[in-house]
């Protein structure tokens, strides 16, 4: 069974570009999730999806950041414009469904902001 | 907010030894959820915990589920420098729909 996809796997961009982030979660899985990881800490939620909607988004910084889902299968996650306390690593996790609540991720996306 | 406090921060031992770590809350939670993050990678799930006192196992690893609904163990026994690597626990508060908190991990380094 293939796991969580994600692209691209490193990204470097100036302060103020923008960036979009690619998930494709394991086939069947109808809950979605973004998390930020700063170095040296856990993984924070940012938004998390049931199928196309959103069921949390609280941990979001909608100035700047924005996800969707639209076909409820595979995601992107924007950010527009960075700012230098956006580099982190960004993973994306899936899982069954409401009530499942392991939650396997992806290798995520190493962002660096300069 | 609630805080998961894992510990301790880092280990440095010995191949063939036994490692503890722990997380605790202030909150009871419905579930406990043990990753492993390589570096590099994502975290990958080694045990899941729902019930209060259970005790599972996966190879080397075993896990436990506080009485108290506010704590969580993992023991790995006879270390291998595969094992070297960040160890997070992450638990579901009641009512939250499905929103992990996760600790800041423990780093584990294994030395032949």
């Amino acid at each position: 069974e293939a796991g969580v996809a994600q692209s691209p796997r490193y990204k470097i961009i100036e302060k103020r570009q923008s960036v979009a982030f690619w998930c494709n979660p394991i086939s069947g899985h109808a809950t979605l999730y973004w998390y930020q990881q700063i170095l040296g800490q856990g993984p924070k939620l940012l938004i998390q999806f049931q199928n196309n909607g959103v069921v949390d988004d609280s941990q979001l910084p909608k100035d700047r950041f924005s996800a969707e889902r639209l076909k409820g299968v595979d995601s992107t996650l924007k950010i527009q414009p960075a700012k230098l306390e956006d580099s982190a690593v960004y993973l994306c996790a899936s899982s069954f469904g409401q009530g499942f609540y392991e939650q396997y991720f992806g290798p995520g996306t190493r962002l660096t902001v300069t | 907010g609630q805080q998961l406090n894992q510990s301790p921060q880092s280990m440095f031992i010995q191949e063939g030894e036994d490692v503890s770590m722990n997380c605790t809350s202030s909150s009871i939670f419905n579930t406990w959820l043990w990753y492993k993050q390589d570096p590099g990678e994502g975290p990958v799930l080694l045990i899941a915990l729902y019930k209060a006192g259970e005790l599972t196992s996966n190879g080397r690893l075993t896990a436990q589920f506080g009485i108290t609904r506010k704590d969580s163990f993992l023991n790995i026994s006879a270390s291998i420098p595969s094992d070297v690597g960040i160890y997070f626990c992450a638990g579901l508060p009641t009512d939250s729909w499905g929103k992990l908190q996760f600790g800041a991990g423990t780093q584990v380094v294994v030395t032949p």
